[in-house]
């Protein structure tokens, strides 16, 4: 069964404080990406990785960085996050042009 | 610049009627183009996607309608049903890894 997960589903954090989400697939899928959705914006690109330690900035990277170590696994890490960052982040991995997205983590920033 | 836009923020049909949502792109270059589908909780999924050589795409209820020459497309939802209420996430790539997403239309079947 084709999945990506994503840990925690839920955070709460204060303004400067670190905050690392986690992703995981099964598909051994040598793509991932990490993906940020606010009202009316859409999705937006943050970091894409086309396997362990081969990542790239997407659209929007500033104030955060990425971590692959593994190819089943993908962390996005936000060192002393900012209000603005407040939003929903999925993780998502693709085989070809289909991209497999998780359930998503919402992250608010006091 | 919105590169993928859909025009739609909402849209409400009744059950049973045909949902039509739209999307225009501004990069002649994209050539691959899937409807992403998102429940509220969810992430989005893969629903249904056409290639640019084609002018349709039928996967049961949902059929793309594809115009090169004028940049546009749209996804048609025929008989729609309560359970197809959601969000609707147009995107299009030009065959790179880069998928641009446009901001989604939210369809709401009325029963």
């Amino acid at each position: 069964d084709m999945k990506v997960t994503q840990m925690p589903r839920y955070l709460i954090k204060r303004m400067g404080e670190n905050v690392l989400l986690e992703c995981g697939q099964d598909m051994s899928h040598e793509t991932m990406y990490w993906y940020r959705q606010d009202p009316g914006l859409g999705l937006q690109l943050i970091y894409i990785s086309y396997d362990v330690d081969s990542n790239s900035e997407g659209d929007i990277p500033k104030g955060y960085r990425v971590s692959r170590k593994k190819r089943e696994h993908f962390s996005l890490i936000l060192d002393s996050a900012k209000t603005n960052q407040t939003s929903v982040y999925f993780c998502a991995s693709s085989t070809g042009q289909s991209r497999y997205f998780g359930p998503g983590t919402r992250l608010t920033v006091l | 610049q919105q590169q993928v836009r859909q025009s739609s923020q909402s849209l409400t049909v009744w059950e049973g009627e045909t949902a039509i949502l739209n999307c225009s792109y501004e990069n002649s270059a994209f050539d691959y183009f899937p409807w992403y589908q998102q429940f509220p909780g969810e992430g989005p999924a893969l629903l249904i996607a056409i290639r640019s050589v084609s002018d349709k795409k039928e996967d049961g209820r949902f059929t793309i309608f594809f115009n090169k020459r004028e940049k546009n497309l749209s996804l048609h939802i025929k008989d729609s049903q309560p359970g197809d209420s959601a969000t609707y996430f147009c995107a299009a790539s030009n065959m790179g890894y880069k998928l641009t997403f446009g901001t989604g239309t939210s369809l709401l079947v009325d029963p």
